[in-house]
């Protein structure tokens, strides 16, 4: 099946500072990658996804960039706050595994330092 | 709308035991999911469900069972409980939408303990 990995596994960044994570997929055929957003002892949210036919995509401070020839994309946090610390997680799906289900990665623990 | 709904909230197992985690949604999405989270490993697909009646495996089906008679409700199914089955379980819900499963909604989650 898919294959995603994510990296790094935790980000300390100062406040203020941009935060980037990146994944990288297996299977050159997938074509939609969300990235969620869990607050500790919460459920996972949506923040932004991106399909593959766009390059990058932003969403005020946040931005996701796909990169199809290399299999990776990342996501991108600028000016960064105290409540984005959470975990992270990439995910991808793909028509060869069934676009109907996502293949998460481990997941980026993201803390904002003051 | 409640959303998805998951019960129960936690739940201590002993070894053998049998137990179902409940779980409806009310945004008559097509698509629902069991998810399973442990430290450190991201979110895991046990089964997964593309509408009433139609159910199938993920990557860590084994221990588990699922069922889908009405588009609100995909209860899963611990049979003889183990200590590799504690875990975080989220149930999720998606609308298709023609190039894959778009937006995941997901429960509070269940955190299950087998002893």
């Amino acid at each position: 099946g898919e294959n995603v990995e994510q990296h790094p596994s935790t980000l300390s960044v100062q406040e203020g500072d941009s935060a980037v994570i990146k994944c990288t997929y297996s299977d050159s055929a997938s074509n939609y990658f969300p990235w969620y957003k869990q607050e500790l002892g919460k459920r996972p949210q949506l923040i932004i996804d991106i399909r593959s036919n766009v390059g990058e995509k932003k969403d005020q401070r946040i931005a996701v960039t796909l990169n199809k020839t290399a299999k990776h994309f990342s996501l991108h946090i600028t000016e960064t706050q105290p409540e984005d610390s959470a975990v992270y997680f990439c995910a991808a799906s793909s028509p060869n595994f069934g676009n109907e289900k996502l293949t998460f990665g481990t997941g980026t623990r993201l803390t904002i330092i003051p | 709308n409640a959303g998805v709904t998951q019960t129960p909230k936690f739940r201590i197992l002993k070894i053998g035991q049998s137990m179902t985690l409940q779980c409806t949604q009310d945004m008559n999405h097509n698509y629902m999911y069991w998810y399973r989270q442990d430290p450190g490993m991201g979110l895991k697909l046990i089964y997964y469900s593309v509408g009433a009646g139609i159910t199938d495996k993920g990557e860590v089906p084994n221990g588990y069972n699922v069922s889908r008679s009405t588009t609100e409700d995909f209860p899963l199914r611990l049979e003889l409980a183990a200590p590799s089955q504690t875990s975080v379980y989220f149930c999720a819900s998606s609308y298709y939408e023609g190039q894959g499963t778009g937006e995941l909604f997901f429960g509070e989650g269940s955190r299950l303990t087998v002893l």
